[in-house]
């Protein structure tokens, strides 16, 4: 199976750098994902890294690390908007495996 | 606005009752599945469907079953509800039949049980 840990919360300051970490357990793996949660709203894509390395997108970047079975999600200049819940997902390789998701990290972005 | 649509956006009901939920997936999108999200136990796997057949699953109790129709729209039953069902709960879709790390994710159902 898989399982998935991520810190339940973080604080940072408007206009600051946050780095959320994901740890996995998996048996197979294709990549990890990334999913923003507005409350009251719907989990959104927001990035997907299946080889090692970081991938950017605009403010936000993902990094990927196979033999660490670590990643983390890393958003720059941040805004008040941001404030939402950030869940890391992983699929396993064999067949047709479900995304698992993380539960989830509460990200609150003060002034 | 992902282009998955979910009704009802509210749900209230008794225990023992019966409910059902829809989800319209995304022009050209195949799969559709169900996640159910609770405060405890964050977002749960239920059930993928792929054109019309079931695909894989996941934590989904036996008093809950979903289909998919042929226009692709999908229906989730949920029956003897207990206190504990009450969740949101959301379907998602992609276009491939294989479970995809890309989902589109409706705006959900909330499902109240009194």
């Amino acid at each position: 199976g898989q399982s998935l840990e991520q810190p339940s919360e973080v604080t940072a300051v408007e206009g600051a750098i946050v780095q959320i970490n994901c740890t996995y357990q998996t048996s197979g793996f294709y990549g990890l994902s990334w999913y923003q949660q507005h409350d009251g709203g719907a989990p959104t894509f927001l990035s997907y890294n299946a080889l090692d390395g970081l991938e950017e997108t605009g403010r936000f970047s993902s990094f990927l690390s196979r033999s660490d079975s670590y990643g983390y999600l890393l958003l720059q200049e941040l805004q008040m908007k941001d404030s939402a819940s950030y869940f890391c997902a992983v699929r396993g390789n064999s067949g047709n495996t479900p995304l698992v998701f993380g539960k989830g990290t509460r990200l609150s972005v003060i002034a | 606005d992902s282009g998955v649509t979910q009704t009802p956006k509210h749900l209230i009901t008794a225990t023992g009752q019966r409910v059902t939920l829809r989800c319209s997936p995304r022009s050209g999108d195949l799969s559709v599945y169900w996640y159910q999200q609770s405060l405890d136990q964050g977002l749960q796997f239920l059930i993928q469907y792929y054109n019309g057949e079931e695909r894989a699953k996941g934590n989904i109790l036996e008093r809950f079953s979903a289909q998919q129709f042929p226009d692709l729209h999908s229906e989730l039953n949920l029956s003897s509800l207990e206190l504990g069902d009450s969740a949101l709960y959301f379907c998602a879709s992609s276009e491939q039949g294989v479970s995809t790390d890309t989902q589109y994710f409706g705006p959900g159902t909330r499902l109240t049980v009194l």
